[in-house]
This record gives structure tokens, sequence and C-alpha cells, in this order.
């Protein structure tokens, strides 16, 4: 069965401090589709990032970076410098190719907290 | 190019009423899937529709329905409504095909408070 465990419910950092969220899936394909999203107090899902299983290249993008790592079912997430505006919850999401991309298992997301 | 759109943004029933919620998908999306998020289960997929047809469903009893217009605009309807119906509840869109570099972007959700 497919399952996405995010085990930091909450962190709190102060601004300009590095912070990593850690996100651990399960799934028996072998093709699917990893995601995250930020969710700010406005409610609404704001795509970061998506990373297909054959491709394990990690990625930077601003003050953004991830980590994919097949071997361990890990896709972390780092947000380096962090700023009171990265405050929000974000979730990491597992897509298996046999769903047709349609249907996304989320982790009970991750609430940070950047404080100035 | 105009986001996902859900309407109404706020909605309060009672139990026992039935309620219909609306999404918009991003033009030339053809795919709309729905979603429910309360503070105890989390983010919890319900179903996907793409080209009229209900491509994907989550665990959720039949009171939970919903389709599809040509236009690819979707309605996903709650029937006999229970307290634990509360929730936002997040319609998203995407191309549908997985072949592409496709995902799924998000509306800012229909809170529905049933009372």
């Amino acid at each position: 069965a497919q399952k996405v465990t995010q085990a930091q419910t909450e962190i709190s950092v102060v601004e300009k401090e590095d912070v990593t969220l850690d996100c651990v899936y399960e799934t028996r394909d072998t093709t699917y589709y990893l995601f995250w999203y930020k969710q700010p107090p406005s409610g609404e899902l704001v795509f970061l990032i998506r990373r297909n299983s054959f491709d394990e290249q990690n990625e930077i993008s601003g003050r953004y970076s991830w980590n994919f790592q097949k071997s361990t079912s890990s896709f972390n997430f780092t947000i380096t410098a962090s700023q009171v505006v990265d405050s929000a919850v974000y979730f990491c999401a597992l897509s298996e190719a046999r769903n047709q991309g349609g249907k996304l298992i989320f982790g009970q997301g991750t609430e940070l907290s950047v404080k100035p | 190019k105009a986001g996902v759109t859900q309407t109404p943004r706020y909605l309060i029933k009672t139990r026992g009423q039935q309620v219909t919620l609306s999404c918009s998908p991003i033009s030339g999306h053809r795919s709309v899937s729905w979603y429910q998020q309360t503070p105890g289960q989390g983010l919890q997929f319900l179903f996907e529709y793409f080209s009229e047809t209900q491509r994907n469903k989550g665990n959720f009893p039949g009171r939970f329905s919903g389709r599809q217009f040509s236009n690819s605009r979707s309605e996903m309807n709650v029937s006999t409504l229970e307290l634990g119906d509360s929730a936002l509840y997040l319609c998203a869109s995407s191309l549908g095909l997985l072949a592409l570099e496709d995902t799924q972007y998000f509306g800012p959700g229909t809170r529905l408070t049933v009372l």
C-alpha cells in the first residue's frame, strides 16, 4: 500500500536558520511521483516541486533544495536562511503511475514556524 | 492564465441536508481531483474525474459523489450531511496526462461547516 510519513508535526526556527523537513514514502510501484506543497494560512495548496522516481537528481531553487534518495525512500526538503514568509504547513505527497497521476497520497504535514 | 476556482468559498449547512460544491479547472486541464482536509484525518483523496469519467476513487461512503461536465468543470455532492463532514474541500486540476510533466494545481477550497 502507498503511504507518506512526515514525522515532524511542528518545527519552530528563528529567521535565517536552515531547516529540513523530512518525508518518507512507501510504494510498490516502480514508477511514481513525489511532490511538495506549501499551505499558507489562506488554505490554498501551492505547488513547490515534482520529482519522478527515475530521476534521483537533487534540485535547488533559490533558498529551497530537495534531496531524493530511493535507497531510503526519502524526499527531504531544506529551506536555507529561512524567512518569516516561509511559515506555513508543508505537505509531501506521492502519486503512483497506475493511478495516472490523478490521486495524491499526502503526509500529515509539517507546520513550520519561522520567528523573527 | 486563471487558476483553479471553487465556489462557494464558505458554506454552513445543518445535519441531514445535502450540498453541492463547484470547481472550475485551469483552462486546458481535463482532470479534476477532489480532496477533503480535516484536522484529524489530514488531506484525503475523494475522487478524480478525467474527460467526464471517474478515473480514481478514494475510500469515502456513497454519500459523496461527483461529476464532470464536457467543459471539464466539476461538481461534488454530499448528501445527508453529518457533523464529521465539516472540512475544507479542495479541488485540483491537471492535464491528466501522466506522460508529460503533469502536476495538480489546487484551488482555494470550500470551507464547509455542518451544524
